[in-house]
């Protein structure tokens, strides 16, 4: 099992970016997936999950409304379009496995090694 | 939301020492609950879910256990390769709450 992110950067406030997360090494499409980010320093934070089929998805709080979670599965791919960043929003972003549905009790399994988001002027 | 809080923060310990990090929940969450191990740098690892269930790998002198609100993530004879940031989560809900993580480092 493998992820992959992408697509970090700096960015200044109000800007935008569009992280990616290559997945390979199990069936893409039989997964939950979420974003977890961990700003500098702090712990870990979900942002953002989506069903396995993309028809269910859910966002942290702070982030509802400028955030956009979306997945191609035919791509083996996750993707988190941030919109209107803040300087808050700074953090690593780590694509995550959710065993949701392939386990009655579940966990994060498998993590990228996330990409760095820094929105600064 | 449920919230998740750890104890201690931090916590320092020697080579050989057995330690107990512990992880309240505001309400019961059963079973549902994992344990992370994250070193500087790097992404967590799983080491625990349902609450005592180890991921593939993880060396038995780590051991996860409680129910409902309060629960151990105990580490018997710390190794050198132990000291980093532990995170328990609940996955009681969609949210999947983390903890505040407990950092333990060397004495």
């Amino acid at each position: 099992v493998q992820l992959v992110e992408s697509g970090g950067g700096l960015v200044q406030p109000g800007g935008s970016l569009r992280l990616s997360c290559a997945a390979s090494g199990f069936t893409f499409s039989n997964y939950w997936m979420r974003w977890v980010r961990q700003a500098p320093g702090k712990g870990l934070e979900w942002v953002a999950n989506i069903k396995e089929d993309g028809s269910e998805k859910d966002y942290v709080e702070s982030v509802k409304g400028r955030y956009t979670i979306s997945r191609d599965n035919a791509k083996d791919s996750l993707y988190l379009q941030m919109d209107s960043l803040r300087a808050e929003d700074t953090a690593m972003y780590f694509c995550v496995r959710d065993t949701d549905g392939r386990s009655y009790y579940p966990s994060f399994d498998y993590w990228g090694r996330g990409t760095q988001v820094t929105v600064s002027s | 939301d449920i919230q998740m809080t750890q104890s201690p923060s931090s916590l320092s310990a020697s080579v050989g020492d057995r330690v107990i990090i512990t992880c309240r929940a505001s309400q019961s969450v059963s079973s549902y609950l994992s344990w992370y191990q994250q070193k500087p740098g790097k992404a967590p690892k799983l080491l625990f879910f349902a609450a005592s269930t180890p991921q593939s790998g993880v060396p038995s002198r780590f051991s996860g256990s409680g129910s409902g609100r309060d629960f151990a993530l105990t580490i018997t004879s710390l190794q050198p390769e132990d000291f980093a940031t532990y995170y328990c989560q609940e996955s009681f809900t969609i949210h999947r709450t983390f903890g505040q993580g407990t950092k333990l480092d060397i004495k």
